[in-house]
């Protein structure tokens, strides 16, 4: 049992190019969710998802864009990459009660990806 | 949207002393209220959690107390260790306008010093 697997583990992007954060589990978790976190910032929510086919945006989506077309995978695309963006990226996924996250979250390894 | 604000930023104790983190939350529909731990350069796990409908919960030294009324939550760890030093966000899910969410706090750097 992999739990949730997030790739790569570390990126250097130039600005205005674009990649896509992959992010898979097998532990068939309706709720996937992606967080940037940033010294003293905590973790910011950027998109979530409670279901295949159903995402919605968080607190910080401008910049990324989501999609979720099976269970096991919501990867997160960044579309023009910008210093801004500059951070370490958490996939998590959870069980969802009522589509309510509210049961653990499991969380991915992280990314640490830097803009220049 | 939701707003959890997390107290203090930083904390230094004593080994075995007692270390108290306090979150605030401003949505009165949320209803769950998780911990999670950081240890430096890994993932956060959860430690401990608790909902709506209960007030206080305990899992050996750690324990969390939950006030709806006043809409704060604590985070309790007794008989602090060195491997508690950490970092601890508290987090808060609700029903937004149509899909449900967590939100998390800014984060605590606990140290503990033998």
């Amino acid at each position: 049992n992999a739990g949730v697997t997030q790739t790569p583990k570390f990126q250097v992007l130039k600005t205005g190019q674009s990649m896509t954060l992959q992010c898979a589990q097998d532990m068939n978790h309706e709720y996937m969710s992606w967080y940037r976190q940033d010294p003293g910032m905590g973790l910011r929510l950027i998109h979530y998802s409670v279901g295949a086919g159903i995402t919605d945006q968080g607190e910080v989506p401008n910049g990324y864009n989501v999609s979720r077309s099976t269970t096991e995978d919501f990867p997160l695309r960044l579309l023009s990459a910008a210093p801004s963006q500059t951070s370490v990226y958490f996939c998590a996924s959870s069980r969802t009660s009522t589509g309510v996250a509210d049961t653990e979250a499991f969380f991915g390894q992280g990314t640490r990806l830097t803009v220049v | 949207g939701e707003n959890v604000e997390q107290h203090p930023s930083t904390l230094s104790v004593q080994e075995g002393d007692s270390a108290v983190i306090k979150c605030t939350y401003s949505d009165s529909a949320s209803n769950y209220f998780p911990w999670y731990k950081q240890e430096l350069g890994k993932r956060p796990q959860l430690i401990i959690d608790i909902r709506s409908n209960v007030g206080e919960k305990k899992d050996q030294r750690i324990a969390v107390t939950l006030n709806k009324t006043a809409k704060h939550f604590s985070l309790h760890i007794t008989e602090t260790q060195p491997e508690d030093s950490a970092v601890y966000f508290c987090a808060a899910s609700t029903k937004g306008s149509t899909l449900g969410r967590l939100y998390f706090g800014r984060g605590t750097q606990l140290t503990v010093w033998p």
